[in-house]
């Protein structure tokens, strides 16, 4: 799997946008991004994932670069409970294979 | 969305006795289970893949006589964790893949069960 690069740590102010950055220079062509975060004490929660159109869903939105090189997981109005470490994972869809977590992004998110 | 279910949330149990945990997808079925392992304040570490009707794969470091995986059927899993020590207290979460939707490829997680040894 292609690796990832994403920052230690974000805030955010609650009920604007979340902005969340992924390089993924070397992902190949038949990989996925997938997005999946973590609140504390909790397993990991699926977001999103796309190919290389743009996605949204009723938990946030996925923008890809056209190169496909980095990608942007938007939460749109986030809130308190969005406070949690998010992860960008980059896999090929039909691989029998586990995910493999990076250290991802703390997002704070506050009042 | 798709729900995997973990049991126990928390045990505390005393050095050298064994710890059983269970993994269950409850609403699909799922031929192939994950298990993860996280120490405080670092990120998910894979032990094994558990196969259900085979044996499990284990990550290189991790002992697979310690760490007992079973996959009897398409909806449980279970990890024990033989002669538990100190060191082996951890939040050990498993994951599952819906054996239906194999081709979008998201994998779903339990809850996570933390375990303290005394």
């Amino acid at each position: 799997d292609a690796k990832t690069t994403q920052p230690t740590s974000m805030d955010c102010a609650e009920g604007r946008a979340a902005n969340l950055p992924c390089n993924h220079s070397t992902i190949s062509g038949n990989e996925y991004v997938y997005w999946y975060r973590q609140i504390h004490s909790q397993g990991p929660q699926y977001i999103i994932h796309g190919l290389k159109n743009n996605e949204t869903n009723e938990m946030a939105s996925l923008i890809i670069t056209e190169d496909r090189k980095s990608s942007t997981l938007i939460l749109p109005h986030a809130t308190l409970r969005d406070t949690a470490v998010y992860y960008c994972i980059v896999r090929v869809a039909n691989s029998g294979y586990a995910l493999n977590f990076g250290k991802g992004t703390s997002l704070l998110v506050t009042p | 969305g798709a729900v995997v279910s973990q049991h126990p949330s928390r045990v505390i149990c005393k050095s050298g006795t064994s710890v059983k945990i269970e993994c269950r997808s409850l609403d699909f079925q799922a031929t192939t289970m994950f298990w993860y392992r996280q120490f405080p304040k670092k990120s998910l570490m894979l032990m094994a893949t558990s196969n259900e009707g085979s044996k499990a794969t284990y990550e290189q470091g991790v002992e697979k006589d310690k760490f007992l995986i079973n996959h009897a059927s398409l909806t449980l899993s279970t990890l024990t964790v033989t002669s538990a020590h100190p060191e082996d207290s951890s939040f050990y979460i498993c994951s599952a893949r819906d054996d239906s939707s194999y081709n979008t490829g998201e994998l779903f997680f339990g809850e996570g069960s933390r375990l303290t040894v005394l």
